[in-house]
Parts: C-alpha cells; structure tokens; sequence
C-alpha cells in the first residue's frame, strides 16, 4: 500500500498570504495524484487532478506541481473560504486507493 | 449538475451488517465508476471499495470478504454492504464518483451519512 505522507500537518496563515502544503509518496505515483479540500461538516472537493490539472470551477490561485513521489500544491494570496483541511490522494498502484493524512490550513 | 445522496440506517449493532445506498441524480450512472470512501474523526479519508455501472468491483484489501458494493442502473442507485461491523467502522461514509469515466479522482461526493456502532 502506498502511503502519503503530508506536511506540514498545520499551517496558520493570514488572508492574502500564499500557502505551499507538501505530499510526499512511499512510492512513485507517476502523475496520478489528487488533491481535495474540506471544510467542515462538508464532503472533500477536487482541486487537482493528475498532479496539476485545475478541475472544473476551481479559481486560478490554486496551482500544483510534482511526478513520482514529492508533490506541492500552492494558494496564492489565501481567502477566507480557502481555510480547512487539505488531502492529498493516490491512484497509481491499487487496490487501495489512498489519501494522506491532512494538512489544516488556519486563519492566523 | 451530478448529485449523489446517501441513506441508510445512522445506527448498527456490532456484528450486524451495515447497508448504505447512494442515489444518482442529475447524471448518468452509465460509463463511470462509483465509490464509497468513509472518514472517521479526525483522520483522512479511506477508501473502501467502487462499483463499475457494469457490476465489476473491487475493494480495499484491508476490508476484502466484509464488503459488496453493487450497482442498480435502471434506479440510478448503487449500494454497500459491509458485514460483521466493530465500533472501528464507525465513521462518516460518502458516495463518490470517479472522475472522467476512470478512477483517478472524485469530482462528486454525496453530502455523506454518520454510522454509529453500537449496542
């Protein structure tokens, strides 16, 4: 099973800041890695698809980048709707598919 | 717009079997791949298993022989079944489809139930 690991696992900043969160996999994943985020008492949203394609909707600000096993997704000038957690997922080799473990964007 | 709704019981009883259905609305069932993926507390989230429109599945090792997921095309619905539960499958669960037609991603996710298990 590939594990993702992702850093840090806290992150206080103020709106307009850029945030740069981190996910590191045990093993390569090529490009098939996703990236979500959610909010509380909400399901997880697609950010990110294959590594760094936008999904459909998501706002210009969110950028993404890596192959193999280190990967960074980047807010630039941080709003208010974009504190809560952030998970990185993996598809390349399963069963199973995995998430990481998180990393939760604060208002400083 | 795709929208997914889950159901079921919000409470089971240890050993007993959980039954969860997700409906389909908005969207086709055909052509994609239909998963349920659950969150407990405070962790990340954990897959669980998918169903292809067609019937095929596959599941997470760690679940494999607790766990069937089948599809109801002409309802638009697919369902879970996972036997035998403990108070570790007390969790959020969510219906997610796969992105594209494949399964890379999810780019819609059900609102999501809460399991509780206990006596």
């Amino acid at each position: 099973e590939i594990v993702l690991t992702q850093s840090p696992a806290t992150l206080s900043l103020s709106p307009g800041e850029r945030a740069t969160l981190s996910c590191r996999a045990s093993q390569s994943v090529g490009t098939y890695l996703a990236w979500y985020h959610q909010k509380p008492g909400q399901p997880p949203r697609l950010l990110i698809s294959y590594a760094s394609n936008r999904a459909t909707g998501v706002p210009a600000r969110f950028s993404a980048s890596g192959s193999g096993t280190d990967f960074t997704l980047t807010i630039n000038s941080l709003e208010s709707d974009d504190f809560g957690v952030y998970y990185c997922q993996q598809r390349s080799d399963w069963p199973p598919l995995t998430f990481g473990q998180g990393t939760r964007v604060d208002i400083k | 717009q795709v929208q997914l709704q889950e159901s079921g019981p919000g409470l089971v009883k240890p050993s007993e079997t959980l039954s969860l259905t997700c409906n389909v609305s908005g969207g086709s069932i055909r052509n994609y791949f239909w998963n349920w993926i659950r969150q407990s507390p405070g962790k990340g989230p954990e897959w669980i298993g998918y169903v292809f429109y067609s019937g095929s599945s596959n599941f997470n090792p760690a679940l494999q022989g607790r766990v069937t997921i089948s599809a109801d095309v002409s309802r638009s619905q697919f369902s879970l079944k996972m036997t035998s539960v403990t108070a570790a499958d007390t969790a959020i669960y969510f219906c997610a489809r796969g992105q594209d037609g494949y399964n890379h991603s999810f780019d819609y996710w059900g609102p999501g139930i809460l399991v509780t298990v206990s006596s």
